[in-house]
């Protein structure tokens, strides 16, 4: 079955660096990957969807990759803000499943010091 | 406004009491969803429904229920056969032929 890891539990980097996060996954390449972000206490929010067949999206500051052969997608957030700071959790489709089910890594805290 | 409304926020029940857990979404969504987190851990799949009237089990079906007799709503019920009920439960749904999913914020269920 697939599997998602992504690569740290936490993340501490200094304001204004970029912060890049990993998500590996280990089975089939998904025909979409997805990136969330969940503040404490609250539901995830959808930030940026990536197909298999792009390489790289971009939405104002953030940029994610997806790499089939290596079978990972990294996720860049540029110019880092202390309001960056949240649990950003990678998500893929179940590939052979008829319904539009998506499977979600355990996530990284990332935290931006000022 | 359009969104996802979950109710309770917070909510606390004694071992061995059914729990209902209400999620009511006014984006005219086909398939919404049921997640339960676990501190420190990803969301993991309950149950769902792509249809009113139909609903399928996910990953962590046992000792839960739902029911889907209304587009805007998905109940879930926590059953006193769940062994670990207390967690974070999360609603979401998602429109045809659109992957992303809009979660509500979230009911944190304890029990005692």
């Amino acid at each position: 079955s697939q599997k998602i890891e992504q690569n740290s539990e936490a993340l501490n980097i200094q304001e204004g660096k970029t912060a890049t996060l990993t998500c590996n996954y280990t089975n089939y390449s998904p025909a979409y990957l997805q990136w969330y972000r969940q503040d404490p206490g609250r539901g995830p929010v959808f930030l940026l969807l990536i197909r298999e067949n792009e390489k790289e999206k971009r939405k104002e500051r953030l940029k994610v990759t997806f790499d089939t052969t290596l079978k990972q997608s990294l996720f860049h957030i540029t110019a880092s803000q202390p309001a960056d700071s949240a649990t950003y959790l990678c998500a893929l489709d179940e590939k052979y499943s008829s319904a539009s089910k998506i499977i979600f890594g355990s996530g990284t805290r990332l935290s931006i010091r000022p | 406004d359009g969104g996802i409304t979950q109710s309770p926020k917070y909510l606390f029940r004694k071992e061995g009491q059914n729990v209902t857990l209400s999620c009511e979404q006014n984006l005219n969504h086909d398939a919404m969803y049921w997640y339960r987190q676990d501190p420190g851990q990803g969301l993991r799949l309950i149950y769902y429904s792509q249809i009113v009237n139909d609903f399928q089990k996910g990953d962590i079906a046992e000792g839960y229920s739902v029911s889907r007799e209304k587009k805007e709503s998905f109940p879930l019920t926590v059953t006193s056969a769940q062994k670990n009920p207390t967690a974070f439960y999360l609603c979401a749904s998602s429109g045809t032929g659109v992957n992303e999913q809009f979660f509500g914020p979230g009911t944190r269920l304890t029990v005692l």
